[in-house]
């Protein structure tokens, strides 16, 4: 079973930040946070990780709480092609399986 | 970012055929490589975890002999799904780790089965 929730769906105006929530409160010390999202009838894409600090990159920021148990994606300026569904993962950095939940559905909308 | 590739993109078969379908890390080297399906308006389920040079290691559920695993390489691994039925009929999904030392995955574009 996925150790992550999210909520079902929510909507993002079009140059606005989208933020998106993941609770995780099982996570252990050694795990990962990953973030991929999915667009429709495409294989997943691989957006971020973390540990513990925060992180960024050129797609995302992820914010990851001192605790560990729930952490936030950020985009910080939608675009329509960033409708997509987003997971929240856990896992171990080596060989580590990723277990996908229902995800996120993120829809931008102009 | 690392490139893996699918083949087919999609593919039509008759009830009782087997399909092969590979996935390819195009540019770089994958440790271990993952399959998933995904049914209409569900999430991806992992199906087996796949390293080069040793058998794979199934989920609970899928069955070993139906959905046969080879990773010969450390760029190929191909997925036969062999005497197809139409339940089988799915989005199949594969993923190469590897690239870094952190381990993301990088997936393939799917291969969408029909089943007739």
């Amino acid at each position: 079973d996925a150790k992550t929730t999210q909520p079902p769906s929510m909507d993002c105006a079009e140059g606005r930040a989208a933020n998106l929530p993941c609770n995780h409160s099982t996570i252990s010390g050694n795990e990962y946070v990953y973030w991929y999202r999915q667009i429709h009838s495409q294989g997943p894409q691989y957006i971020i990780h973390g540990l513990k600090n925060n992180e960024t990159n050129e797609m995302a920021s992820l914010i990851i709480t001192e605790d560990r148990k729930s952490s936030t994606l950020i985009l910080p300026h939608a675009t329509l092609r960033d409708t997509a569904v987003y997971y929240c993962i856990v896992s171990y950095n080596q060989g580590g399986k990723l277990i996908f939940g229902q995800g996120t559905e993120l829809s931008v909308k102009p | 970012g690392a490139v893996v590739s699918q083949h087919p993109s999609w593919v039509i078969c008759k009830s009782g055929t087997s399909v092969k379908i590979e996935c390819r890390s195009l540019d770089f080297q994958a440790t271990t490589m993952f399959w998933y399906r995904q049914f209409p308006k569900q999430s991806l389920m992992l199906m087996a975890t796949s390293n080069e040079g040793s058998k794979a290691t199934y989920e609970q559920g899928v069955e070993k002999d139906k959905f046969l695993i080879n990773h010969a390489s450390l760029t190929l691994s191909t997925l036969t799904v062999t005497s197809a039925h139409p339940e089988d009929s799915s989005f199949y999904i594969c993923s190469a780790g590897g690239y870094t030392v952190y381990n993301e995955q990088f997936f393939g574009p799917g291969t969408r089965l029909t089943v007739l």
